[in-house]
């Protein structure tokens, strides 16, 4: 089956800094989404981007489905912004495979 | 904005209670999902359900069972809860149309 790499798995930002996550994937897919995963366990949809690029205040995303990655852009990082990011795809089949997640935490 | 809802956000049962976990959506999805997710082994897909009365086995089906009577719910039962189904349990829901997946808050399950 397809397989969901995320990068780096831990992150540790200073307030105010920027940073990328990458999401891999290992076959073609329908579509994309990052979330972002809260203390309290809630999943928070981000982007959903099966392809090109959406921005969202200081979050913007970028997929090239060609060649098979996903990333994710956090500019101005805040406290609030620590949590695990997670990428998950969707294949022809409407099963949504999650990658492993990456855990940020931003320090004040 | 869709809302997903779970029936409770912590749970505490005994091993051999039978339990059910109940999810609501308000989106009028086709799309049911419930997924458990462990430290170290990430979100596991159990069961879903593309439409009423109907229902697939996901990759750990095993020791759980699901009820879609209507299209707004989608209920997990543990049959016998057994120490193993501690987990988080996480409903989900999509159209087949927008294919965008929404997730409920999440029930903190724990067997004893």
């Amino acid at each position: 089956g397809i397989q969901v790499e995320q990068s780096p798995p831990d992150l540790i930002l200073q307030e105010g800094a920027n940073s990328t996550l990458r999401c891999n994937f290992s076959d073609s897919v329908n579509n994309l989404q990052w979330f972002h995963q809260n203390p309290w366990g809630q999943l928070i949809n981000l982007f959903y981007i099966p392809s090109g690029t959406k921005q969202n205040g200081r979050l913007s995303a970028t997929t090239v489905a060609t060649e098979r990655y996903s990333l994710l852009y956090i500019s101005s990082s805040q406290t609030t912004d620590s949590g695990v990011y997670f990428c998950a795809v969707k294949t022809s089949y409407d099963k949504v495979i999650f990658g492993p997640g990456t855990s940020l935490s931003v320090i004040p | 904005d869709v809302k997903v809802t779970q029936s409770s956000r912590y749970l505490v049962k005994r091993t051999g209670e039978k339990v059910f976990l109940e999810c609501v959506q308000d989106m009028d999805h086709e799309n049911m999902f419930w997924y458990r997710q462990d430290p170290g082994l990430g979100l596991r897909l159990i069961y879903f359900s593309y439409d009423v009365k109907m229902k697939e086995k996901g990759d750990i089906p095993e020791g759980y069972s699901v009820s879609r009577e209507k299209k707004e719910r989608f209920s997990l039962i543990l049959e016998s809860a057994s120490t193993n189904q501690t987990s988080m349990y996480l409903c989900a829901s999509s159209s087949p149309l927008v294919a965008e997946e929404f997730f409920g808050p999440g029930t903190r399950l724990t067997v004893l």
